[in-house]
């Protein structure tokens, strides 16, 4: 079975700390695909990111970085100086290659001024 | 190009009712799938159709069911409401059958009194 764990339920922060969001998987899949997303106060889901497991160099984009470890089952969400409006909930997700996605229950990023 | 649209955006019911959700997916993309995030939660998975065929579905009962038309739109219906359907039920639309990044769209927030 697939699932996804995100230990932290609720971070906070202060703006221009740098903060990592983490996402721990389970899967028997030799295919599979991560994503983060944010979800704003509006409820809309943003898509970041997607990764396949046979890709694991990481990324950056802007102010964003992804982590991915196939050795640990991790797929770690970096922000680099935090703003206020990267205040949300951030989710991690599984798929599977049938497009059966597992979310993972979030984590609620707080930015203060 | 216009987003996934859903509609309505909020709804309230009374228990045993019955609902029908609409979205219509991004302008050429073929498969849509249906989430249910209840307060605090991640999304869970609940039907995912291509080319009008059902092509996967998550753990729910039979009361929750779904169809694709030929221009692609859905509808996502739920029968005999109970409390526990009260959610925010997100449709998302992808080019393909498989995992390519899904857009989102901002949800049927329905509320079962």
């Amino acid at each position: 079975a697939q699932k996804v764990t995100q230990a932290q339920t609720e971070i906070s922060v202060v703006e221009k700390e740098d903060v990592t969001l983490d996402c721990v998987y389970e899967t028997r899949d030799t295919t599979y695909y991560l994503f983060w997303y944010k979800q704003p106060p509006s409820g809309e889901l943003v898509f970041l990111i997607r990764r396949n497991s046979f890709d694991e160099q990481n990324e950056i984009s802007g102010r964003y970085s992804w982590n991915f470890q196939k050795s640990t089952s991790s797929f770690n969400f970096t922000i680099t100086a935090s703003q206020v409006v990267d205040s949300a909930v951030y989710f991690c997700a599984l798929s599977d290659y049938n497009n059966d996605m597992r979310f993972g229950a979030g984590t609620r990023l707080t930015v203060k001024p | 190009d216009a987003g996934v649209t859903q509609s309505p955006t909020h709804l309230i019911k009374t228990r045993g009712q019955h609902v029908t959700l609409r979205c219509s997916p991004i302008s050429g993309h073929k498969s849509v799938s249906w989430y249910q995030q209840v307060l605090g939660q991640g999304p869970q998975f609940i039907f995912q159709y291509y080319e009008k065929e059902e092509r996967g579905r998550g753990n729910f009962p039979d009361r929750f069911s779904a169809r694709q038309f030929p221009n692609y739109s859905s509808e996502l219906n739920v029968n005999a409401l109970l409390l526990g359907d009260s959610a925010l039920y997100l449709c998302a639309s992808s080019y393909g059958q498989e995992a390519y990044e899904q857009y989102f769209g901002p949800g049927t927030r329905l509320t079962v009194t």
